[in-house]
């Protein structure tokens, strides 16, 4: 167990929805980092919050978006949702940012699986 | 820009066998670079890790890797496989933004 919770665990919805996915970090840890794993594109770093702010952006889609809360929770935000969308969302944390940039190690939840009907 | 390859995507080993599995890594920098195991169901375990320092890392579960810049790999090592070791592997490099490879699955004959 690494200490980073995701909810829900699975989701199914249908095209055109609107969902949200909840991550809440290890304890202590600043930095939340989603990714997107999908059996054509694998795993791909989508985007990064560290104590609140977006910090970096990867191949996230317009239609995504997400934020990270006072208590350092983060939601990721998919609207509009297709058939491609189906993947499975990870969730990770780190405990800071360090110097230049550079960051600590992320540790994963257990994802939450979305399957878009 | 920054990107793994993992030239081996399925790898059969029988139980007791030692285990390799293979990441070359593109990167700019020096690599901060990991290997991460995934169960049928569950998310990423991070196995082990390598910031700077000893090129030979060891890891949770038995595992090792050892850094090689020189041939910009970063490959990983059991010397003897239980069946529990089967799943997918996957070696990431990056800092704040990973990239991974395509993962490698490991099956465990008995």
């Amino acid at each position: 167990d690494s200490g980073v919770t995701q909810t829900p665990k699975h989701l199914i919805t249908a095209t055109g929805q609107r969902v949200t996915l909840r991550c809440s970090p290890r304890s202590g840890d600043l930095s939340v980092y989603w990714y997107q794993q999908s059996l054509d594109q694998g795993l791909q770093f989508l985007i990064q919050y560290y104590n609140g702010e977006e910090r970096a952006k990867g191949n996230i889609l317009e239609r995504f978006s997400a934020q990270q809360f006072p208590d350092l929770h983060s939601e990721l935000n998919l609207s509009s949702l297709e058939l491609g969308d189906s993947a499975l969302y990870f969730c990770a944390s780190s405990p800071s940012t360090l110097a230049g940039g550079r960051t600590d190690t992320q540790y994963f939840g257990p994802g939450t699986r979305l399957t878009v009907l | 820009a920054q990107s793994v390859t993992q030239p081996d995507i399925h790898i059969t080993v029988s139980e007791g066998a030692s285990l390799e599995l293979r990441c070359n890594y593109s990167y700019g920098a020096t690599p901060y670079l990991f290997w991460y195991v995934q169960s049928p169901g569950q998310g990423l375990q991070l196995l082990l890790k390598y910031f700077s320092g000893d090129t030979l890392v060891q890891g949770i579960k038995g595992f090792e890797a050892e850094f090689k810049r020189s041939q910009s790999s970063f490959n990983l090592r059991k010397p003897s496989v239980h069946w529990s070791d089967a799943a997918e592997y996957f070696c990431a490099v990056g800092d704040y933004k990973l990239s991974f490879g395509a993962g490698t699955t490991v099956t465990v004959r008995a």
